[in-house]
């Protein structure tokens, strides 16, 4: 099993529809993080959790929304998806001394 | 602030040649320097890090980097590349500022191997 695990891996949606994409980790990290790819731009970060009880905003956290259930699960939620939201989306996890991120596979989300 | 620049955005190479990616970075804090490496519908996977120590440091597949302080750079490298060394590499920097400790990655270069 995948030491962070992403789901849906596709997903196409409506404009103005609610979607969440949820993460998992088996990795026992304290952080964990939602980033935004596009062609170019490299990653951009959306959300970041450092534990159960804190979450903060990144860089592009408009338009999206986030939860950590617990200290494995972290979820980002577009309350109302539109077409410049469509990128591919990763969800991260890394130690509390940030020797380096593990990856998930990737959301690849498409909004029409 | 923190800033990654990755000079090239796409480098062709014929196999079994050598091949240097660049990266230059700014800070005003010490950092700690990493490449990732994202094959086609894969997620980053960690290459290598510079956390202190050696400036020269080894990663997985073949790939090294070196962190020169002076010139604010962390270029990577590989002596012989192979086809399956085709993806796109991500240099990215961890430091301090004053909104927290932060990760900033580049825009990412995207490697290709000819044969």
């Amino acid at each position: 099993d995948a030491d962070v695990t992403q789901t849906p891996r596709n997903r196409i949606t409506k404009t103005g529809k609610r979607i969440m994409l949820e993460c998992s980790q088996t990795k026992g990290h304290d952080r964990m993080y939602w980033y935004r790819q596009d062609p170019g731009l490299g990653l951009r970060l959306i959300y970041y959790s450092f534990d159960v009880k804190d979450i903060n905003k990144g860089e592009i956290s408009d338009g999206y929304s986030v939860s950590r259930q617990a200290q494995a699960k972290f979820s980002l939620s577009l309350e109302s998806a539109i077409p410049n939201q469509t990128a591919l989306y990763f969800c991260a996890t890394s130690d509390q001394d940030n020797y380096g991120y593990t990856f998930g596979s990737g959301t690849r989300l498409t909004v029409v | 602030a923190q800033s990654v620049t990755q000079l090239d955005s796409q480098v062709p190479v014929f196999e079994e040649a050598p091949v240097e990616l660049r990266c230059n970075y700014s800070s005003s804090v010490s950092v700690y320097l990493f490449w990732y490496v994202q094959y086609p519908n894969q997620g980053l996977q960690l290459l290598l890090k510079y956390l202190s120590g050696s400036t020269l440091v080894k990663g997985i597949n073949g790939f090294e980097a070196e962190f020169n302080k002076s010139q604010t750079s962390f270029h990577l490298r590989k002596p012989s590349v192979h086809i399956s060394d085709t993806a796109e590499y991500f240099c990215a920097v961890s430091g301090q500022n004053t909104g927290g400790f932060k990760t900033i990655f580049g825009a990412g270069t995207r490697l290709f191997v000819k044969a």
